[in-house]
Parts: C-alpha cells; structure tokens; sequence
C-alpha cells in the first residue's frame, strides 16, 4: 500500500499566520485528499487534490483560506490561511488505496494561539 | 444526505472483556464500508466490507456487514489495553465521492 510522509508534526502558530502542510507519497496518485478533524470530532473533508487541476472544495471550505498545490503525481500542500484559534485541528491528507481503501498520512497537530 | 452513526461514542472496558463497536449508514450508490483505528493522529485501516455476511478476521478483531439492515459491527475480544483508541467507520458511496466517517467510538479498555 501507498506510504505517505506528511509533516510538520505538529506546530503552534500565531493567530493571522499562515501554515503549509507538505504531504509526499512514494507512489503516482491520481487524486489526493485533505482531512480536518477537529477536537472531539470526526473527519471532515475540505478538498480534493488533483494533478493539473484546481482542488474541489467541499461546502464551507474555499480556496482563499485553504489553499491547495498539486505539482505532481507524489505531492500535494495544503496551508491554513490567517488563522484563527478555531483552525486548532488535525489535519490529514489521504490518498485511495485498494488494496486498503485510503491510507492517510501521520497528521498535523496545529494550535492556534 | 449520507450518513453515518457509530454507538456508543464511548466505552470502558476492563482487559479480557470483548466489545462489540456499531456502525451505521444511510448513502446512496454503496461501495464499501472501512473500518479505522485511530490512537494518536492518523487512522490506521483495519477492514474494508464490501459483501454481506462475509466475516473479515485479524488477530482478536472481526468485522461483519449487513447490507439489508444497513450496519456493521467490528468485535474485539480479548481487549488489551493497547487497543484504546478511537475506531472510526467510514463508508464510500461509488463515483467520485468523499469518504463519510461517522464520529467515532472512543475506547478505553483498564487494566
């Protein structure tokens, strides 16, 4: 199955900073998936990523406050815009995987003070 | 809308006691339903049904679907206390759509 290395592991940013979470995949992907789960709650999609294409935002996500690359096949960033302390998350990205359904990367822990 | 419930939200077990975790679902086109375990960050996959009635196994878990009554359930039976964690159910619908995860049942098994 797919291995993703996503980083950073977790940081604490300044309210009105902007983060990027770099996720790398050791194989070609067609699509790839961005996660938040929010404290005490399930996973929730913002977007999907696909390669030479704009993401597809889910409702109640936009592009100005999340906004996605897709370089390549084994790449994606998400970045967390102008943060505010209701952004404090876990944020994962997710690729398909068949033989496993979706495998995700290891998260990023990210605090708003 | 699809949907998907999970009870309870959370459980104490003692180690030895076998649990019985629910799931589930209302979607719309069904494709599979996934089960995960989640103890720090990032969910690890444990099972994905996709035919009723076929029992999925690994080691002291298993995992069932009903497609009829539109439920699942996942069993772990002998609990340790390293299987404290959330178990989250998701199900995939066919086309390109989202995974929809229910809440998750948050697990704490003593010792």
């Amino acid at each position: 199955s797919a291995v993703i290395s996503q980083k950073p592991s977790r940081d604490i940013c300044q309210r009105g900073t902007s983060l990027t979470i770099q996720c790398q995949v050791d194989s070609q992907v067609t699509m790839m998936f961005w996660y938040r789960q929010q404290p005490g709650q399930s996973l929730t999609l913002i977007a999907t990523a696909n390669q030479g294409s704009e993401a597809t935002y889910e409702s109640g996500f936009v592009i100005d406050k999340f906004p996605i690359s897709r370089p390549n096949l084994t790449f994606s960033t998400l970045t967390v815009s102008n943060m505010s302390p209701e952004d404090s998350s876990i944020y994962l990205c997710s690729v398909e995987d068949w033989v496993h359904g979706y495998t995700f990367g290891s998260g990023t822990r990210l605090t708003v003070v | 809308e699809d949907k998907v419930v999970q009870s309870p939200l959370s459980l104490v077990v003692h180690e030895g006691d076998t649990v019985t975790l629910n799931c589930s679902y209302e979607v719309t086109n069904f494709r599979s339903l996934l089960w995960y375990k989640q103890e720090k960050k990032a969910p690890t996959f444990l099972f994905m049904l996709t035919s009723s009635g076929i029992e999925k196994k690994s080691g002291r878990l298993s995992s069932i679907l009903d497609k009829k009554e539109l439920f699942s359930i996942l069993n772990i039976t002998a609990t340790q206390t390293g299987d404290s964690a959330v178990y989250l159910c998701a199900v995939e619908a066919r086309g390109n759509t989202p995974l929809v995860f229910g809440k998750g049942t948050r697990l704490s098994v003593i010792a």
